[in-house]
């Protein structure tokens, strides 16, 4: 069973600050997928990734297999960042099911 | 292109009475799941289906759960009776195809209180 662990659960940065969420897991994976819910809403998927790094706007995931690690970074921050985000594993080919962190709370301040 | 609907957003119940949420998967998705959040822990997997059969169902919790698909559409989870346990956000994805690598559609999720 794939454990998945999140750094930092909690996370306040002011408005403009470049941030750095962690993901690290147990056991090797076909897939990560980081996940956005702001207050209320529903849940984003922002990137699936299983090798390299990508980018969409000012969101940036990389993901290194080796380590078992990922990283989220958001560059220039802005109060509408402000969510919790969740990172997921897809365990082995042929997975359809998802292991979840508990998810790091971001607050940007402005 | 409409995406994953659930209803009810919120539902407010008693102890031992029934609830049905009903998950609504982008139109063509082979695949849906149903996944949920207690209070305070992470999000888990409930079950998968594939059209209208059910792939995987080992994290339903009990038997007072009850998952179906008809046609292989819409889905519906019915709990009953529900205990106070079984409050939390229930969350609904789907994604196309077979291939297990396609990306999963998450929609709002049904908020359920059990009092």
């Amino acid at each position: 069973k794939n454990e998945v662990e999140q750094s930092p659960q909690n996370l306040t940065a002011q408005e403009g600050e470049f941030i750095t969420i962690n993901c690290s897991y147990s056991v090797g994976i076909s897939a990560l997928h980081w996940l956005q819910q702001h207050p209320g809403g529903g849940i984003v998927s922002l990137f699936m990734l299983s090798s390299g790094k990508k980018k969409h706007g000012r969101l940036i995931a990389t993901i290194n297999i080796q380590e078992k690690h990922s990283s989220l970074h958001i560059t220039a921050s802005h109060p509408r960042d402000s969510a919790v985000y969740i990172c997921a594993v897809r365990s082995g080919a042929g997975s359809y099911q998802l292991t979840f962190g508990k998810g790091t709370k971001l607050s940007v301040i402005p | 292109e409409a995406g994953v609907t659930q209803f009810p957003s919120h539902s407010v119940i008693e102890k031992g009475q029934t609830v049905t949420l009903r998950c609504d998967p982008i139109s063509g998705h082979d695949n849906l799941y149903w996944y949920r959040r207690v209070m305070g822990k992470e999000i888990k997997f409930l079950l998968h289906f594939v059209k209208e059969s059910k792939q995987d169902e080992s994290g339903m919790p009990n038997n007072r759960f009850l998952a179906e698909r008809t046609g292989g559409t819409y889905s519906t989870l019915k709990v009953q009776p529900a205990e106070l346990e079984d409050s939390g956000v229930y969350f609904c994805a789907s994604s196309q195809g077979t291939r297990s690598s396609y990306e999963q559609y998450f929609g709002p999720g049904t908020r359920l209180t059990v009092t």
